[in-house]
This record gives structure tokens, sequence and C-alpha cells, in this order.
């Protein structure tokens, strides 16, 4: 099935540096959707986005529903320990077949502390 | 506490065995889904329904079944003809607007199947 490109694949980092990761599709898209999943647990929703150039905060994090309704980034701040996990987008169309969630393959983050 | 509950944590099939995982919600919840995560594969949808008494296949539905008899429950089965059935299963609900659904789906703590 479709799928689509997450970037980048994973993310070490050191603690309190700011993280972005971004997807792309080759069709549009009117939902946006950002997940967490921590090792042996289901995904859990960070942000959801709706409308093309929205841009949404959920505490330390951030998305943003790209103007083209072809990709979205999320980007979280100040990283801390408990931010490591793999993140996971989203995406949804308007219409039809394009009415099924498309994911992504996650990117994992690593945070040392 | 609202939420969804799949059960068991972990499971292990013999050859030639059927399984079946349970998933239960009481989000009041009109669709849920199966997916199936294989590592640096993503989510792979294996059936969904929107309403009780119907549900469609997802993206790799051979060799699983399903059934919707009630609101709460969306049981998924494992039948003997899936060959490779060592994955991590999840199972999420949403709530059901226009078509297939505008609303992000909220998952279970999944499932993690193993073959003796």
């Amino acid at each position: 099935g479709q799928q689509l490109n997450q970037s980048p694949q994973s993310m070490f980092i050191q603690e309190g540096e700011d993280v972005s990761m971004n997807c792309t599709s080759s069709s549009i898209f009117n939902t946006w959707l950002w997940y967490k999943q921590d090792p042996g647990e289901g995904p859990v929703l960070l942000i959801a986005l709706y409308k093309a150039g929205e841009l949404t905060s959920n505490g330390r994090l951030t998305a943003q529903f790209g103007i083209t309704r072809k990709d979205s980034f999320l980007n979280i701040s100040a990283s801390i320990p408990s931010d490591v996990g793999i993140y996971f987008c989203a995406g949804r169309g308007a219409a039809g077949n394009n009415r099924k969630l498309i994911w992504g393959l996650g990117t994992s983050l690593a945070v040392n502390p | 506490d609202g939420g969804i509950t799949q059960s068991p944590k972990y499971l292990f099939r013999k050859e030639g065995q059927n399984v079946t995982l349970s998933c239960e919600q009481n989000l009041n919840h009109d669709a849920m889904y199966w997916y199936r995560q294989d590592p640096g594969q993503g989510l792979r949808l294996i059936y969904y329904s929107q309403i009780v008494n119907d549900f469609q296949k997802g993206d790799i539905a051979e060799g699983y079944s399903v059934s919707r008899e009630k609101k709460e429950s969306f049981p998924l089965t494992v039948t003997s003809a899936q060959k490779n059935p060592t994955a991590f299963y999840l199972c999420a609900s949403s709530v059901q607007s226009q078509g297939v659904g505008n609303q992000p789906q909220h998952f279970g703590d999944g499932t993690r199947l193993s073959i003796l």
C-alpha cells in the first residue's frame, strides 16, 4: 500500500536540543496526525491537523500542516530523556480510497542525558 | 477510565493453530481497526469496521478474519493460513464521521504474537 516518506529515519541528540522531523506525500491530504510510540505500547496521538497552514502546539511539541497539503513537520523543543521513542506521521486524503489513513515508517529518537 | 483494551499482551501460536486476539473499547466509538506492525515497516492495516456487523479488508487481510457483533468488540483471528504471523498487533478505534472517518484513531497497547 501507499506510504508516506518520513525523515529522518532515526536521530540521536543531546538533552536540551531541538528536534525536527517531517513527512511528505505525493498526494494531497486533508488530515495530518502525529503519534509517539514507546516500546511495547500502542501509539499515542500527539497532534492532529486539519487545515492547510495550520500550526498547532502541544507543550514542547509543534506541528504544521504544509501549505501544499503534501507535507507536515513536527518540532520538539528542549528535548528531555522521556522524549525517546518512535514518532509516526499519518495522513488521510479527501475522498474515496484516499480516505484511508496512510502511515509513515517512523522516526526513532534517542536522547542522551 | 475510557480506553481500548487488548488481550493478551503476549500470545504464542503453534503451527496449524488459529488464535484470536481480543480488542474491547468503552469509548463509544463506531469505527475500529486492526494493524500489524513489523520492524521497519510501520503500521499496515489488516481489517477495519465502520459499524456493527460490517467490516472491510485492509491492505494485508489474507490469513486473518474478524467479526463485529458488538460495538465495543472487534476480535481478530490469525488463522493457520497466515504463514508469517509473528508481529505486534495493534487495535484502534475512532469516532466515525463521513465516509471512512475524519477523526484520529486511538490505540490499545498491542498484542505480541510469536510462533512456537
